[in-house]
């Protein structure tokens, strides 16, 4: 079975710092980009993040460029999203997505299979 | 920078009934265009990739249909499972959703 599996969320301060984990089964991790969404409490979704399948190129929303790092480590089959100088606004539930369509390099023409989400809190 | 808006935010409906979901990019898009639902306490899930080619394992009941700028989305013949909030994405921008609810 297909399954991504996130961890890491939690309560931290303004200013402070969380990595995201995501654990990929049941499918050739290296072989797909993937992303990382996110959906504030009440909101849509909000793309924040990708890698390609190899983990050489990486993109990020204006949001949070500079403050945020997406890695992956093909030999765990995880992806990471290392995040700094959190704000308020980071408040979110964060997803990791795979993308439908094989390929090196992110294409975002869909993402079928989407974790079940952390919650990661930004509060004093 | 794409921007999607989705129309209309509401929906009520009864089962049964046929929805008709609108996503309006604000530039011409390529076809490729997802739809996807979103039910309380769960993740997205694919229900239309490439504007009209369903994803794995999603019924007949819902369709895709669109091209330049509007977008459409129709689940006809509602089920109870169907009552649920819908995005549209292309590229990195998501729409704002529309929510189907039970009338």
């Amino acid at each position: 079975e297909v399954q991504l599996l996130e961890s890491g969320g939690n309560l931290v301060q303004p200013g402070g710092s969380l990595r995201l984990s995501c654990a990929a089964s049941g499918f050739t991790f290296s072989s797909y980009a993937m992303s990382w969404v996110r959906q504030a409490p009440g909101k849509g979704l909000e793309w924040v993040s990708a890698i390609s399948g190899g983990g050489s190129t990486t993109y990020y929303a204006d949001s949070v460029k500079g403050r945020f790092t997406i890695s992956r480590d093909n030999s765990k089959n995880t992806l990471y999203l290392q995040m700094h100088s959190l704000r308020a606004e980071d408040t979110a539930v964060y997803y990791c997505a795979k993308e439908y369509y094989g390929g090196l390099e992110p294409n975002y023409y869909g993402f079928d299979v989407w974790g079940q989400g952390t919650t990661v809190t930004v509060s004093s | 920078e794409i921007v999607l808006t989705q129309s209309p935010a509401t929906l009520s409906l009864s089962p049964g009934e046929r929805a008709t979901l609108s996503c309006r990019a604000s530039q011409t898009i390529a076809s490729y265009l997802a739809w996807y639902q979103q039910r309380p306490g769960q993740g997205p899930r694919l229900l239309i990739h490439d504007t009209s080619i369903r994803a794995p394992g999603i019924p007949g009941r819902f369709s895709g249909s669109g091209s330049g700028t509007d977008f459409t989305l129709t689940i006809s013949n509602l089920e109870p499972e169907d009552f649920a909030i819908y995005y549209c994405q292309q590229e990195k921008a998501f729409g704002p959703g529309s929510k189907v609810e039970i009338k």
